[in-house]
């Protein structure tokens, strides 16, 4: 069946440090694939999306390229802040509109 | 726009007890989304409506849940007999009608169900 498969956390960095969580997907056909975002004490938000190969979403300084060929859906940013720490979901919805979630990556920045 | 609202925000019950969440989805969201998240997992899909149709229902969904969304517009989530395994965060989600792409679904903060 269609899973999402994200690298651990938590991710510890410091200030201005480079970002990269994984996120690897398997699907049949074509999903769109998504990057959300849980801050603490809040609900889930929409931070970038793709709906077909090679697309770039990109929001808030944060990009992830939708690449087919290694099924893959990685989160990058380049100077992350104390404020984007939070806890990072990547999803996909294949046939039906329904998400499917990974298990989530906590991001802690300190100053 | 005051985005996706649910009600109550905190739950706790005792096993055996029924319990009752509300969605509210974004006006002019056709689609609504129940998710089930416990603590260090990401949500699990539930269900969803289209309008007041439930087109889809996870084998998560145990005959001991039900879900109803009358006139297509908010929604009710019911558990009946709770048990502890039931303890989660219960997500709502709405998105609009669909165009080229699949919508982005736009979630509410949750009710936290906690049973004894």
């Amino acid at each position: 069946g269609n899973s999402v498969t994200q690298m651990e956390g938590p991710v510890t960095l410091s200030e201005e440090a480079f970002l990269t969580i994984n996120c690897t997907y398997t699907a049949t056909g074509y999903p769109s694939l998504f990057w959300y975002v849980q801050y603490p004490g809040e609900g889930l938000q929409l931070l970038l999306k793709a709906t077909k190969a090679d697309d770039k979403g990109s929001n808030k300084g944060f990009e992830a390229t939708y690449r087919k060929e290694t099924t893959s859906f990685h989160l990058e940013k380049g100077s992350v802040q104390v404020s984007d720490s939070a806890v990072y979901f990547c999803a996909l919805s294949a046939h039906t509109d329904k998400l499917i979630f990974g298990t989530g990556t906590r991001l802690q920045v300190f100053p | 726009d005051t985005g996706v609202s649910q009600d109550p925000r905190h739950k706790i019950t005792k096993r055996g007890q029924n319990v009752t969440f509300r969605c509210d989805p974004i006006s002019e969201h056709n689609r609504l989304y129940w998710y089930r998240q416990t603590l260090g997992q990401g949500p699990e899909f539930l269900t969803y409506f289209q309008n007041e149709a439930q087109l889809e229902k996870s084998r998560l969904l145990s005959d001991r849940f039900s879900a109803e969304r009358p006139k297509g517009s908010f929604s009710t989530l019911e558990i009946q007999r709770t048990e502890q395994g039931d303890s989660a965060m219960y997500l709502c989600a709405s998105s609009p009608p669909p165009k080229l792409a699949r919508e982005t679904q736009y979630f509410g903060p949750g009710t936290r169900l906690l049973v004894l």
